[in-house]
This record gives structure tokens, sequence and C-alpha cells, in this order.
């Protein structure tokens, strides 16, 4: 079954350092890619997501995320961390011919001023 | 407009009670889910239904049954509640057919005392 690994469960960052969130999925066709995230109390929000039309993906809020077939990554990132990025993200997959929307662990990203 | 709204936001309740969640999505989606997010953020798919037509259902204790009434409606009932189904409880929605990203309730604190 096709599965998304988020290396890490807990970054963390200083105010204005690069945001790096690492997610690998498992398949030998690329799926459809997703990041989420959750702030404290609250649902799950998208970021972005990779269909394909893309390899670079630009999401809200600054971040983005390079879809790399050879690697078979999918990772996060933001130039510069500001406070209000602390939250938990989710890396996500809808496998090839499905819709199920398989989640990652989560990592939570904690920012330091 | 809230896209996907949850009611209750928060639930207590003794165990061995019944009680129930209800979810209501305005997107125009056909396709509706819940999944279960542990104390440690983890998120499980539990059902998904399409078209009111139940299509998955995770293993899950069947104290839990889900009901749509409609395509924008999806309620989960539990029965005989055990302090293991203390979770929050999301409820999303999404276009099954074309791989795009679901869109999340703010989610239900269910608290089993």
């Amino acid at each position: 079954a096709q599965s998304v690994t988020q290396l890490g469960s807990h970054v963390s960052v200083s105010e204005g350092a690069l945001v790096l969130l690492r997610c690998n999925y498992s398949s030998s066709v690329p799926p459809y890619l997703f990041w989420y995230v959750q702030y404290p109390n609250q649902g799950l929000q998208l970021l972005l997501k990779y269909t394909s039309a893309a390899t670079l993906v630009k999401g809200i809020n600054g971040f983005e995320a390079e879809f790399k077939k050879s690697e078979t990554s999918f990772h996060l990132t933001k130039p510069s961390a500001h406070m209000s990025d602390a939250a938990e993200y989710f890396c996500a997959v809808i496998p090839t011919g499905g819709f199920k929307t398989i989640f990652g662990a989560g990592t939570r990203l904690f920012v330091k001023a | 407009d809230t896209a996907v709204s949850q009611t209750p936001k928060y639930l207590v309740t003794q165990m061995g009670n019944d009680k129930s969640i209800k979810c209501e999505q305005n997107l125009g989606h056909d396709t509706m889910y819940w999944y279960k997010q542990d104390s440690k953020k983890f998120l499980k798919i539990m059902f998904s239904y399409n078209n009111k037509e139940l299509i998955i259902n995770e293993t899950v204790p069947n104290r839990f049954s889900p009901k749509s009434p409609d395509k924008a409606h999806l309620n989960l009932h539990i029965n005989s509640l055990e302090l293991g189904d203390s979770a929050v409880y999301f409820c999303a929605s999404s276009h099954a057919t074309m791989n795009t990203e679901a869109f999340f309730g703010q989610g239900t604190r269910l608290t089993v005392v």
C-alpha cells in the first residue's frame, strides 16, 4: 500500500531561518501529493499540492515544495520562518487510481524568537 | 459561510453512552470522510461515503456507524463509548473523481470519562 513518511516528528528553527520539512512517498508511479497545516485546535488546511503539472509547487504563506521522482521525495520549504508558522504539518498522498487521502505522521514545527 | 462544519466542537461524555457528531458541507462535493486524530496527532481514515454510498470502511469497531442522508451530510454515531474513543474526529469532503484535496471541518474533540 502506498504511504508517506515524514522524517522528524519535531523540527525547531529560529525566526528568519530556513524551514525544511521532509516527506518521502512509497510508489513506483507518482501519486498526487499534498502538504497540509494544522494550527492548534483547528482543522487541516491545504498548503499546496502536486498534481504532475510542475515539479516545483508554490503554496500559501510563502511555502513551496519540490517533487523529486528520483528521490521519491516532496519536501516542504520556506526561506524565512515566522512565528506564525508554528504548527503541525502533514504530508499526504492520494494513490494513483485511488481517492483516499493517506496522511503521514505529521511534523511539529517550532519557531524560536 | 463555513465550507465543512461539524457539531459539536467539544463533547464530554461518560463511558457507555451513545453520542452523535454531525457534519455538513456546502462545497457541492460528492465524497465525505471521517478521520480520527489521536493524542499523537496521527490521522487515520475511518469511513468514506460517495454520493451517500459507503465506499471505505476501515478497521473500525462496529460501535461506530456513519450515516449519510444526502451527499452534503455525513453523521457519525458512536454506541457504548469507551475511554479509548477519546480523540479529535474530523469530517472532510472532496471531489473524489478529480483527485483533489480534502477540505476539513474544525474537528470535534470527544472526551470519554
